[in-house]
């Protein structure tokens, strides 16, 4: 399958400070990325979608501030949360997929940690 | 609203023997995707198999099927033959008519020895 890397696997930040993470597709370009975010034991919950060459699309109750998403390239998308503070600790975990396949591929995931 | 339901928070099985888990969904969209992810307690979503809603056939990969019941709305994922390294979540998951995927709540799977 294709292959999408997530950076840093694990980040612990104090609070008030921002946390960048990175999702890369290594083999393929990603016309689609999303943003997930998950607590322990619960469902994936997305965040936002962002498609090639346009905004990134935040969903209902998720604040576009405080999670900053930007899709530079095809082959490379950004989460950056501001101002963490610990309720911000989480399991964050991006997907990407392209046109011609049905299937989202995921990164590794990244945890959160805000103390 | 997409609505993805699982109702077996947590499904044990007897190594060899085959397990079903449980999905239904909500759509009022024609055309939509239904998938079956796995993620183990490392974390990363594993991509097991999809069904498109066009689809006449129930799809197979390996030992895993998907039990496609389209009047019913349900996408039902059946494992065959469990092994030890099958225990892990198991998402459902749907990808609607603007590519967004929506995820069910999880089975967590145990297999025994």
């Amino acid at each position: 399958g294709a292959v999408v890397s997530q950076h840093p696997s694990w980040v612990i930040c104090k609070s008030g400070t921002s946390v960048k993470i990175e999702c890369r597709s290594l083999d393929f370009q990603a016309t689609t990325m999303f943003w997930y975010r998950q607590f322990p034991k619960q469902s994936l919950m997305l965040m936002a979608t962002s498609n090639e060459g346009s905004k990134a699309t935040y969903e209902q109750g998720v604040e576009k501030d405080k999670f900053l998403i930007n899709h530079a390239s095809l082959t490379l998308s950004t989460l950056t949360v501001t101002s963490a503070h610990p309720e911000d600790s989480s399991f964050y975990i991006c997907s990407a997929r392209w046109r011609d396949r049905s299937e989202a591929f995921f990164g590794q995931g990244t945890r959160l940690t805000v103390v | 609203a997409q609505k993805i339901t699982q109702t077996q928070p947590g499904m044990f099985v007897q190594e060899k023997e085959a397990v079903t888990l449980d999905c239904t969904y909500d759509t009022s969209d024609q055309s939509y995707g239904l998938f079956w992810y796995k993620q183990p307690s490392s974390g990363e979503m594993i991509f097991l198999i999809y069904q498109g809603s066009y689809d006449e056939q129930n799809a197979t990969e390996g030992r895993y099927s998907l039990n496609f019941q389209k009047a019913r709305k349900s996408a039902n994922l059946v494992i065959s033959a469990s092994q030890l390294g099958d225990s892990a979540m198991y998402f459902c998951a749907m990808r609607d008519n603007f590519n967004k995927f929506y995820f069910g709540s999880g089975t967590k799977l145990n297999v025994k020895p």
